[in-house]
Formats: C-alpha cells, structure tokens, sequence
C-alpha cells in the first residue's frame, strides 16, 4: 500500500519567516494531495491540495508544490504568523481496494514564535 | 467542520464494555469515513462507507463495528475486543470529489 513519510516532525520559526514541510510518497498511481491543518483537541481542517497534473499551487501565503518524477511535495508557509502554529498532515490518495482513503504521513508540529 | 458533528465530544470506557460514537452530517455527501488518531501518528483508516448500506474495512478494523443506515449517519462501535480503545476518533466526509475529505471535531475515547 501507499506510505506516505513527512518531515520535520517538529519545526520552528519566527514570526514573518518562511516554512517549508516536505513529503514523499510511494505510490505512483496516488494522483491527489491535500494538506490539513489540525489545532490541539480540534479535527483537521483541509487547507490546499493539489492534483498529479499540476505542479504548483497557491493561496495568498500557503503554496503546495509536487514533484511526481521524484514522488515528493512541499507545503510552503510565507510570512508566518502566531496563528499558524499548529500540526500540518500532508496525505496522498489515489483509488484503490480502500475506495478514496487518504494515507497520512505522520504529522509536523509548527511553532510560530513572536 | 460545518456540516459534520461528533457526539459525544469525550467518552469514558469501563473494561468490557462496547461504546458508540456518533457522526452525522448535512452536507449531502455520499462518503463517510472513520480514522483514528493516536500521539504523534497520523491518522489511521478503520472502516469507511461509499454508498448506504454498505462499508468496507480499512486497515484497522479489527475490534470496530459499523453500521450505514442512513446516508447521513455513520455510527462506529469501539468494542470490548479492541485492546487499546484509548485515542482520537475522527470522522469525515466526502461528496462528488470524492478524494476531497472533510473532517469532523473527533470524539475522545478514555479508558477508566
């Protein structure tokens, strides 16, 4: 089945500068990729995804870039604030014995630090 | 999460008993799913639905128990068999995108 690995488990960074998570995946036939944020005690909220068949999206300071030579994309946070600090899930899908299931990588916990 | 409630927002288990979470939504949407959530994991699928009266098993089932009677209704049974019950249960929904989920607030299961 599809295994999906996220890195940094953990990252930090001052308010204003840039974040960048990456995930890799393994199977060549998943063809959607959603990010989800999730706030501590609260289920996660879908912020961008993007398709196999396009290699860069964006929404005002989140962008999502997919590279599917290499299996892998990015999430990519500009400008960051305090309320970003959150975990963020990226997750890969493609049909399968499981329907539309999503597979998760395991999770970054991004602190946002005024 | 609008349109997707879980009940209760936290649920004590007592050794040997079988609890019932709840997960219903409005928004219309065909596909109903059930993750779980343990520290520091990602989430996990344990059963999901893509059409009434039908669901299929994820990839750990074991210990759980559907039903989809309605299409706005998919209630998960954590029973007696399941060992260690104790996480963050999620719900989530899909509709005519289908590989687009939308998930719920999650039910808290504790073992007294």
């Amino acid at each position: 089945g599809e295994n999906v690995e996220q890195h940094p488990s953990t990252l930090s960074v001052q308010e204003g500068d840039s974040a960048v998570i990456k995930c890799t995946y393994s199977d060549s036939a998943s063809n959607y990729f959603p990010w989800y944020k999730q706030e501590l005690g609260k289920g996660p909220q879908l912020i961008i995804d993007i398709r196999s068949n396009v290699g860069e999206k964006k929404d005002q300071r989140i962008a999502v870039t997919l590279n599917k030579t290499a299996k892998h994309f990015s999430l990519h946070i500009t400008e960051t604030q305090p309320e970003d600090s959150a975990v963020y899930f990226c997750a890969a899908s493609g049909y399968s014995n499981s329907g539309y299931a999503l597979n998760f990588g395991k999770g970054t916990s991004l602190l946002v630090t005024p | 999460d609008g349109g997707i409630t879980q009940s209760p927002k936290y649920l004590f288990r007592k050794e040997g008993q079988n609890v019932t979470l709840s997960c219903e939504q409005n928004l219309n949407h065909d596909a109903m799913y059930w993750y779980r959530q343990d520290p520091g994991q990602g989430l996990r699928l344990i059963y999901y639905s893509q059409i009434v009266n039908d669901f299929q098993k994820g990839d750990i089932a074991e210990g759980y128990s559907v039903s989809r009677e309605k299409k706005e209704s998919f209630p998960l049974t954590v029973t007696s068999a399941q060992k260690n019950p104790t996480a963050f249960y999620l719900c989530a929904t899909s509709g005519s995108a289908r590989e687009t989920q939308y998930f719920g607030p999650g039910t808290r299961l504790l073992v007294l």
